[in-house]
């Protein structure tokens, strides 16, 4: 069975672009979670979905963050417009239900110059 | 608010022990347990539920006290293959889980 596969996998990219970062998650799984990894703030959880739906975004930095979940087996992260502190890697994990065991992707390592 | 790990880095020679401990300011439903090897996603290690289940790893145990809100990572005889940052994740009552900066494990031959 696919883990969870994230792309694209390296993104470089001016200050001001729009930047998008695509996630499926394990078939059958119905929890899905974004986190953003750095140096100085470590793992942080930024938004996480049950069935679809949004339950908690209070981790999103700002407005210039979305994310969707348009179905079961995709969802996206955007960036508008990125700025050069948004640089780091992004992971995206699912698991079969909040507070099941997660199964991280392989990440999204986004530089923003 | 992210949980507490010590040590924030430990530097181990094949077969020592270590002991990682977690500590949260927030009530503890469970603590979800990762390792993350350098260039790599984290993986899933362990989950210690409220109430004392425990579920994980073969070689590696860990412990989860309530009433202090820590939780313990136990590495005994360790191996190469245990190099990496172990991440600690309590879960709240919403089950969705706040990592911690992590601790640097790295053993030696």
């Amino acid at each position: 069975d696919a883990g969870v596969i994230q792309s694209p996998r390296h993104e470089v990219t001016e200050m001001g672009q729009e930047v998008t970062l695509r996630c499926k998650p394990i078939s059958g799984h119905n929890s899905l979670f974004w986190y953003r990894q750095t140096m100085m703030r470590g793992l942080e959880l930024l938004i996480y979905f049950n069935n679809n739906v949004p339950i908690d975004d209070s981790g999103m930095p700002e407005d210039r963050f979305s994310a969707k979940m348009p179905n079961a087996s995709f969802s996206t992260l955007k960036i508008q417009p990125s700025e050069p502190r948004d640089s780091a890697v992004y992971f995206c994990a699912s698991s079969s239900g909040v507070g099941y065991e997660q199964y991280f992707g392989p990440g999204t390592r986004l530089t923003v110059t | 608010q992210q949980p507490v790990q010590s040590p924030q880095a430990v530097i181990l020679r094949e077969g020592e022990d270590a002991v990682i401990n977690c500590s949260s300011s927030k009530a503890l439903y469970s603590v979800h347990w990762y390792r993350q090897k350098h260039g790599e996603a984290p993986v899933f290690l362990m989950i210690l539920l409220k109430g004392g289940e425990q579920k994980g790893h073969d070689k590696i145990s860990a412990s989860f006290n309530e009433k202090k809100q820590q939780s313990s990572l136990y590495l005994t005889a360790s191996q190469l293959s245990y190099s990496g940052t172990y991440f600690c994740g309590p879960g709240g009552s919403q089950g969705n889980l706040i990592f911690g900066k992590g601790t640097k494990l790295s053993v030696k031959p």
